[in-house]
């Protein structure tokens, strides 16, 4: 168990609606990444954030936009969402500690697996 | 541009058997090098870490090591076990002089079934 928990594990959907990602990190972690994971392909890095700021930001389409609370959890949100945008949804979160101290090692959730229909 | 190539894509060997797979990168500055396994429908865990001044690094069955001259890593397996079926994925980190996490650059992976 990474410790950090995504919800829903699974969600169908039709074309056009829209749908919320959760994510929980490890106790302690400033910060959470999304990864979105099609059927076999890489992980393709959407969006990081920092202790409640938008840190980096990666292949994430208008259609797609995600914030963190104060509580540190964060949501992805897909929009008129397309029969392409099916795939694994992955979050990770990473532990606090600038400069050599901080090794970089994320801990994945278990995935929120999105399909469109 | 900063990226990270894995090769072979894909690999089937035979339980028990021995396997190598490769990393190469061309990622500046860099701060370290992770291994990490996916298990099929799974998130991907951390095998190991690598840092600039690392050559191997062993983590039971997985040893790693890296070349940071040549910018390329290995990942070798030994006696493969059925367990081992997963994708391997190359993260390499990018030195951020800002303190905080750094880019993080992932290869494509490298898909491994062991067969009986």
């Amino acid at each position: 168990d990474s410790g950090v928990t995504q919800t829903p594990k699974h969600l169908i959907t039709a074309t056009g609606q829209r749908v919320t990602l959760r994510c929980s990190p490890r106790s302690g972690d400033l910060s959470v990444y999304w990864y979105q994971q099609s059927l076999d392909q890489g992980l393709q890095f959407l969006i990081q954030y920092y202790n409640g700021e938008e840190r980096a930001k990666g292949n994430i389409l208008e259609r797609f936009s995600a914030q963190q609370f104060p509580d540190l959890h964060s949501e992805l949100n897909l929009s008129s969402l397309e029969l392409g945008d099916s795939a694994l949804y992955f979050c990770a979160s990473s532990g606090v500690g600038g400069g050599l101290l901080n090794t970089g090692e994320l801990f994945f959730g278990e995935g929120s697996r999105l399909t469109v229909l | 541009k900063n990226q990270v190539e894995q090769s072979p894509q894909s690999l089937i060997i035979l339980e028990g058997k021995n396997c190598t797979l490769q990393c190469n990168y061309t990622v500046s500055p860099f701060s370290n090098l992770r291994w990490y396994k996916q298990d099929t429908g799974r998130g991907p865990v951390s095998l190991t870490i690598m840092t600039f001044s690392e050559n191997t690094k062993s983590n039971g069955r997985y040893t790693a090591t890296l070349d940071a001259d040549t910018k390329q890593s290995s990942l070798h397996i030994t006696a493969s076990q059925l367990s081992d079926s997963a994708s391997y994925i190359c993260v390499v980190s990018v030195r951020n002089y800002g303190g905080s996490q750094g880019n993080l650059i992932f290869g494509k992976g490298t898909k491994l079934s062991v067969k009986p």
